[in-house]
């Protein structure tokens, strides 16, 4: 059973750029997270996806933006990329009980870090 | 933003010692995680506490949840080199069912052989 994967693992980009990072979710997961996380910082809360839609949303610029596909995965999109976005990027999965949501563990992939020039 | 603060930011011990890091946060939560980071790879799940829970065990780990305080502790017991890592607390505070787990600034444990 494969957990959370993403890709790429590392990139460099320059200011301006626009970059795409991919997650698969754990087997079974429906919910996926986006996390930034800077050097020495904890985890900052990007956004949520379910069903294919943005449900909730952390204090990050419109330029910052995403899609889940049919099958549960996951991209993220950054346009415009500043210095400022060199970061470790991690996506988690997690599984919800129908409408219920009912809340639990996150599984994270290893991160696709970001480095901008 | 973080929504909570560990305590102390870094601590370094002998292997077998304990070692006891702390979580403050601000909102109310529904419940409260702990997770572990080695050096610049994902986070793994390692205890989740309930709101309506006061003490959880698990293995060496020991967690404890004060609501009305707002804070939390996470205890390993006879450390070994290997737990040496980033241990970060998270809370999740997302209402209409839907779960939006907040990371702390963590804590950086060093276990020394």
């Amino acid at each position: 059973d494969a957990g959370v994967t993403q890709s790429p693992t590392h990139l460099i980009k320059t200011r301006g750029q626009q970059v795409t990072l991919r997650c698969s979710p754990k087997s079974g997961h429906d919910t996926v997270s986006w996390y930034q996380q800077a050097l020495g910082q904890g985890p900052q809360f990007i956004f949520q996806y379910y069903e294919e839609e943005e449900r909730q949303r952390g204090n990050f610029p419109d330029r910052f933006s995403g899609h889940q596909f049919p099958n549960y995965s996951s991209e993220l999109n950054v346009n415009a990329l500043l210095l400022g976005d060199s970061a470790l990027y991690l996506c988690a999965s997690s599984a919800t009980d129908g409408l219920a949501g009912v809340p639990g563990e996150l599984f994270f992939g290893e991160g696709s870090r970001l480095t901008v020039l | 933003s973080q929504q909570g603060e560990e305590d102390p930011q870094a601590l370094s011990i002998q292997e077998g010692e304990n070692a006891t890091m702390n979580c403050s946060y601000k909102t109310s939560i529904n419940n409260l995680q702990w997770y572990r980071q080695n050096s610049g790879r994902g986070l793994v799940h390692l205890i989740l506490i309930r709101s309506n829970e006061r003490e959880k065990h698990s293995g060496r780990l020991r967690v404890t949840l004060d609501t009305s305080k707002k804070s939390s502790s996470l205890l390993i017991t006879a450390s070994r080199a290997a737990d040496t890592a980033s241990y970060f607390c998270a809370t999740d505070g997302g209402s209409g069912g839907y779960q939006k787990v907040t990371f702390g600034t963590g804590t950086k444990l060093q276990v020394i052989p």
